[in-house]
């Protein structure tokens, strides 16, 4: 079964653009989440998407968006980008089924985005 | 506020022994603990959970320990490997959410 797949894997972009990262989540998989990965903050959490809706998110501004296709592909956007949202965006993926047990979560290789 | 805390960046250990890496989390809410390793430029690999429910699970030479009253875990490998040397990140969820919390990370080397 292929694994979680992220594009692009790099990305350099200047401050003030916008960007596009896209997970496709395992196969069978229906909630993608997104993390942020900085050397000082480490890994943070961004929002999960469960059938097309999101579902949690975490404590970023606005310019941090998502969106979930009927597909279980998912795209995060950055507007207005910042020096400081240079890092690794990580997605995972999750069966979430039913009820109130916990399905792991799978991570992809993430996209390493640098903004100059 | 670190709700989930790894308090040793770093663990060195000789080849065939254990490794014990620690964690300690805040949040009495958190319902289901995860332990990743993760080596450089790629994302995180699931190693072992283990639910509130339970104080121990086991999975070949990875045993996880949960001690819900001093809300401590531990994560032991046994015996250690040359190919274990990575960055370990604890993680925790509350009951039925997604949204997992992390530690910082414990950069496991092996000495062989």
């Amino acid at each position: 079964k292929a694994g979680v797949t992220q594009t692009p894997r790099y990305l350099i972009k200047t401050r003030g653009q916008q960007v596009t990262l896209s997970c496709s989540p395992i196969s069978g998989h229906r909630s993608v989440s997104w993390y942020q990965q900085t050397p000082g903050q480490g890994l943070q959490f961004l929002f999960e998407y469960f059938s097309e809706t999101q579902r949690n998110k975490g404590n970023f501004p606005g310019r941090f968006s998502g969106r979930q296709f009927s597909n279980s592909r998912s795209e995060m956007n950055v507007s207005t980008l910042e020096l400081g949202d240079s890092a690794l965006y990580l997605c995972a993926s999750s069966f979430r089924g039913g009820g109130s047990s916990y399905n792991e979560q799978f991570f992809g290789p993430g996209t390493r985005l640098t903004v100059l | 506020d670190q709700q989930v805390k790894q308090n040793s960046p770093s663990l060195s250990v000789q080849e065939g022994r254990i490794s014990i890496l620690n964690c300690d989390y805040t949040n009495s809410m958190f319902d289901y603990f995860l332990w990743y390793k993760k080596y450089p430029a790629e994302g995180p690999t699931f190693l072992i959970s283990i639910s509130s429910i339970k104080d121990k699970n086991e999975d070949g030479r990875f045993t996880v320990f949960l001690n819900k009253s001093a809300k401590h875990l531990s994560l032991h490998i046994v015996p250690s490997q040359p190919g274990d040397s990575a960055v370990y990140f604890c993680a925790a969820a509350g009951a039925g959410s997604y949204q997992l919390t992390f530690g910082k990370g414990t950069k496991l080397s092996v000495i062989p």
